[in-house]
């Protein structure tokens, strides 16, 4: 089955911690993003990536990093930086970034709480 | 600034009604919109993509309808289902590649 997958579904972080949230794609989609989705917000994105090697800033960046070393994957890391990071955050990829037949597909999401 | 916003927040109709979802952004100068279903607890799934040389697209009981100059965008669906109860989320890309997202319509289907 073609898709996008997110792991874990759940994961808890202490203060002072990163953690890594892992995305994979077999659509053979060049572009991949990153979302966080809070409660009565729209999404907002945290960083994209049109080609392996490359990536750049979405509105929220800060305290987020990110590396696309493959094409399959484009892992998150959310260091102690990060003020607030409970939230929903959810990956996307495109056969493309941007233009006109540009079309997003989600990943299921993984939920990460401070503890 | 592109800014996306749907109307109303929750919804409640009973099965079996036809019913339309709105979407509205401020900038007209987007690539094209796509309209998302969320269920509690899940990623979101692409229902339509609508580019903007289109003025509607649809998908067995649902229809989407662009109207770049008034900067709007409907979602129809028809004969309503409980399974259809879901939040459902309008998107618009511009020409900055990234997609601007409304708050989404929460809708509940009443059987």
């Amino acid at each position: 089955d073609g898709g996008i997958t997110q792991s874990p579904k759940y994961l808890f972080r202490k203060e002072g911690q990163n953690v890594t949230l892992s995305c994979e794609q077999n659509l053979n989609h060049d572009a991949m993003y990153w979302y966080r989705q809070d409660p009565g917000q729209g999404l907002r994105l945290i960083y994209y990536s049109q080609i392996v090697n490359d990536f750049q800033k979405g509105d929220i960046a800060e305290g987020y990093s990110v590396s696309r070393e493959k094409k399959e994957s484009f892992p998150l890391t959310v260091t102690s930086a990060q003020k607030n990071p409970t939230a929903f955050y959810l990956c996307a990829s495109s056969i493309v970034a941007g233009g006109t037949y540009n079309e997003q597909f989600f990943g299921p999401g993984t939920r990460l709480t401070v503890l | 600034k592109q800014e996306v916003t749907q109307i109303p927040a929750a919804l409640s109709v009973p099965e079996g009604e036809n019913l339309v979802l709105n979407c509205s952004f401020t900038d007209s100068a987007i690539y094209n919109l796509q309209w998302f279903r969320q269920d509690p607890g899940k990623g979101l799934t692409s229902l339509l993509l609508i580019q903007s040389s289109q003025r509607e697209q649809t998908s067995g009981r649902l229809n989407a309808s662009l109207d770049k100059s008034s900067g709007r965008s409907t979602l129809y669906i028809a004969a309503s289902q409980p399974g259809d109860s879901a939040t459902y989320l309008c998107a618009v890309l511009a020409g900055n590649e990234k997609l601007t997202f409304g708050t989404g319509t929460r809708l509940t289907i009443i059987p």
